[in-house]
C-alpha cells in the first residue's frame, strides 16, 4: 500500500465539459504529482506541488490546473476536456524530492 | 538539463533468459538512481535504487550498478519469467531543489513461456 488512492478510478466524458480528478495521500508528505501516461510517450509531468499552495508547472501543463489547499490532497483540473487529454493519469507523492515517489494505480479518462 | 535514455523496445524473452535494460542518464552533480516496475493496469512500484557511484540497487532477483564513469545504470536479471512481464522505467533525481524525478520512456519486456 503506497498510502495514495485516486479517485474515480475510471470516467468517460464529453469533450468541453469540465473534469477534476482527485488524489488524496496519507503519508504527509510534502510533495506530489500529477502524470499523464501516453503510448510512445513514456510518463509526462503535468503539475507537481512542493507543500500547500505551492505548486509549479511541468512539461504539458497546457489545459490543466492543479489545487492543493491541505496535505493531503491535489486536485487536477480539465477545465474544457478535450480528445487529447484522453490518457490514463497517476498521481504521486514522497517526502523528499530526491527520494522515490509513490504511485496511485491511476485514472482512466476518456473524453468523446 | 537532466535526462534518462532508455533502450527501445519491446524486449521479448523465453522464461529463464538473461535480461539486460540499458539506460544511461544526463546530469549535473550526484542524482539518486531508480527502476520502476509498472504490471498491466497498475502504478509504477520502485524496484530498486542507488544513491552513489560504484552502488548496486537489487530487488527480487533484479540488479543495476551506479556507473558514473559511463553514466549508466542498466537493470539485469539472471532469469525472467512469465511474472516478470511489466514495463520498466529508468528514472533520476536532481540532488537540489523541489526538481521531480526524470523518467525514461519505459521499456516494456513480455517473457514467453
Amino acid at each position: 500500500d503506497a498510502g495514495i488512492t485516486q479517485s474515480p478510478r475510471h470516467k468517460v466524458t464529453e469533450t468541453g465539459t469540465p473534469v477534476t480528478l482527485r488524489c488524496h495521500q496519507t503519508e504527509n508528505h510534502r510533495y506530489m504529482y500529477w502524470y499523464r501516461q501516453d503510448p510512445g510517450h513514456g510518463l509526462r509531468l503535468i503539475h507537481y506541488s512542493y507543500g500547500v499552495k505551492d505548486t509549479d508547472k511541468g512539461e504539458v501543463s497546457d489545459g490543466y490546473s492543479v489545487s492543493r489547499s491541505k496535505t493531503e490532497d491535489f486536485l487536477l483540473t480539465l477545465e474544457s476536456a478535450t480528445s487529447s487529454q484522453t490518457s490514463v493519469y497517476f498521481c504521486a507523492h514522497t517526502g523528499d524530492s530526491n527520494q522515490p515517489q509513490h504511485f496511485g494505480d491511476g485514472t482512466r479518462l476518456s473524453i468523446l | 538539463g537532466n535526462s534518462v535514455t532508455q533502450m527501445e523496445g519491446p524486449v521479448t524473452l523465453s522464461e529463464e533468459a538473461f535480461l539486460t535494460i540499458n539506460c544511461t542518464y544526463t546530469a549535473t552533480g550526484y542524482p539518486s538512481l531508480f527502476w520502476y516496475v509498472q504490471y498491466p493496469g497498475e502504478g509504477l512500484q520502485l524496484l530498486l535504487k542507488a544513491t552513489k557511484a560504484d552502488d548496486k540497487g537489487s530487488n527480487k532477483g533484479f540488479e543495476a550498478t551506479y556507473r558514473k564513469e559511463t553514466t549508466s545504470f542498466h537493470l539485469e536479471k539472471g532469469s525472467v519469467q512469465v511474472s516478470d512481464s511489466a514495463v520498466y522505467f529508468c528514472a533520476l533525481s536532481d540532488p537540489g531543489g523541489n526538481t521531480p524525478l526524470v523518467f525514461g520512456k519505459g521499456t516494456r519486456l513480455s517473457v514467453i513461456a
